[in-house]
């Protein structure tokens, strides 16, 4: 399979704990985006990437998240001290840009995350 | 910023049968429009786009139109089959710099055998 992947696919953690998830996208694009969805809710922004360089962030993404992206390939998006309000479906999509037109984005499975 | 308006929440239709769901933006410098399907459990599928400089695009059973002047596009689904089930987004996206998809809050389409 060749699509996004993300792990894990499901994420159960305490209040307060610290969890980290992983997207590998598509071989050799170049743009990697994150977006947080909720029951009965559309995907949200969160932050994106061009190559390593992450170019935008959401004011969704307080500081308790990070992500990171590397080496322009995988990326990892960290909660710290995580609160009930965390618990989410969390995506991670990828595109090639080039040409300077808005490309198709293809998402991962997603990584569910539930906080006790 | 971009919002994007959907409706129907819900929709139901009978096998055969056209589903039409219409989806409005508040940003007149959008100028892509993808849809994504989700089933249960699922990624979101993109299953069409549009881009600003055309006022339709057909593939297969599946149609988009885009009226830029009134800021709204459609999806049309003919023949409908039970496969068509699913949870339905529209999303925009504006060019140059700001590469964020906003998203619709969906609708859920269900096909009645």
């Amino acid at each position: 399979d060749t699509g996004v992947s993300q792990n894990p696919r499901h994420k159960i953690t305490k209040r307060g704990q610290n969890v980290t998830f992983r997207c590998d996208p598509i071989s050799e694009h170049n743009r990697l985006y994150w977006y947080r969805q909720t029951l009965g809710q559309g995907p949200e922004f969160l932050t994106y990437f061009q190559n390593e360089a992450q170019l935008e962030k959401s004011r969704l993404l307080s500081d308790r998240f990070s992500a990171e992206r590397p080496k322009g390939s995988f990326s990892t998006l960290e909660i710290q001290r995580t609160e009930q309000g965390d618990s989410a479906m969390y995506l991670c999509a990828s595109s090639f840009e080039g040409h300077g037109r808005n490309q198709p984005q293809h998402f991962g499975d997603g990584t569910r995350l539930s906080i006790l | 910023g971009e919002n994007v308006e959907q409706h129907p929440s819900t929709l139901s239709v009978q096998e055969g049968d056209s589903a039409v769901i219409k989806c409005t933006y508040s940003d007149s410098a959008s100028n892509y429009f993808p849809w994504y399907k989700q089933e249960l459990g699922k990624r979101p599928q993109l299953i069409i786009d549009i881009r600003s400089n055309v006022g339709e695009k057909k593939d297969q059973r599946i149609a988009v139109t885009l009226n830029k002047t009134a800021k709204h596009f459609s999806l049309h689904i003919t023949e409908t089959q039970p496969e068509d089930s699913a949870v339905y987004f529209c999303a925009a996206i504006k060019p140059f710099g700001n590469e964020k998809l906003t998203f619709g809050t969906g609708t859920r389409l269900t096909i009645i055998p």
